[in-house]
């Protein structure tokens, strides 16, 4: 089966750094993907990985660890609009993204 | 930029009536693929669509699920019997690879209210 396991809330102030943590159980891997949604909305791309390491990407950042079966997303200089529902999604190697249920952020001022 | 746009935005029918949702997927993407978020959930896969044909489907699609791509531009999903449950917000998404190389790129959605 897959599993895919991330906090379900998290606060953080406005200028300030956040990391969102993912851990995944899945029977395949062939790449892991942050989305962004805003309520209401569609997600929205953010960022990709595939091989062990960081990949950045303006305010954005995200780590894997296919050995630890784990990922990050770091997000920097937080702003009000960065207030979302953060999803992380794995393929598993079939043509199919698997999604954690998100980790919904509240940036105060 | 280019963009995965779905009509409508909202659709409410009563339980039991065929509805279908359309998607045009960005114009030189492949891959064509849809999601449904039930209110509160997690986003959830139904069914991947290349070179007209099914690729991959979850056991959420169904009989009562299909998916076409009528002409050079739509991609459509349709429910023939809606039940309650199918009450859902319904993303459509294209890719311009198979999704384990590519990024998949998300429409609006559809917000879809049975009753």
């Amino acid at each position: 089966g897959q599993n895919i396991d991330q906090p379900t809330e998290m606060t953080a102030t406005e200028g300030a750094i956040v990391q969102i943590n993912c851990t995944y159980q899945t029977s395949g891997f062939n790449g892991l993907f942050w989305y962004q949604q805003h309520a209401g909305e569609a997600p929205t791309f953010l960022s990709y990985n595939v091989l062990d390491g960081l990949e950045e990407k303006g305010r954005f950042s995200s780590f894997l660890s296919r050995s630890k079966g784990y990922s990050y997303l770091l997000l920097k200089e937080l702003q009000m609009k960065d207030s979302a529902s953060y999803l992380c999604a794995v393929n598993s190697g079939y043509s199919t993204l698997t999604f954690g249920k998100g980790t919904m952020l509240l940036v105060s001022p | 930029e280019p963009e995965v746009t779905q009509t409508p935005s909202h659709q409410v029918t009563q339980m039991g009536q065929e509805v279908i949702l359309r998607c045009v997927p960005i114009s030189n993407h492949l891959y064509f693929y849809w999601y449904r978020q039930i209110l509160g959930q997690k986003v959830e896969f139904l069914v991947s669509f290349y070179n007209n044909e099914i690729s991959e489907k979850s056991e959420i699609f169904d009989d009562q699920f299909s998916v076409e791509r009528p002409d050079g531009s739509n991609f459509t999903l349709k429910i023939r019997s809606t039940k309650l449950e199918d009450s859902a917000m319904y993303f459509c998404a294209s890719s311009s690879r198979d999704s384990n190389q590519e990024t998949q790129y998300f429409g609006p959605g559809t917000r879809l209210l049975v009753l």
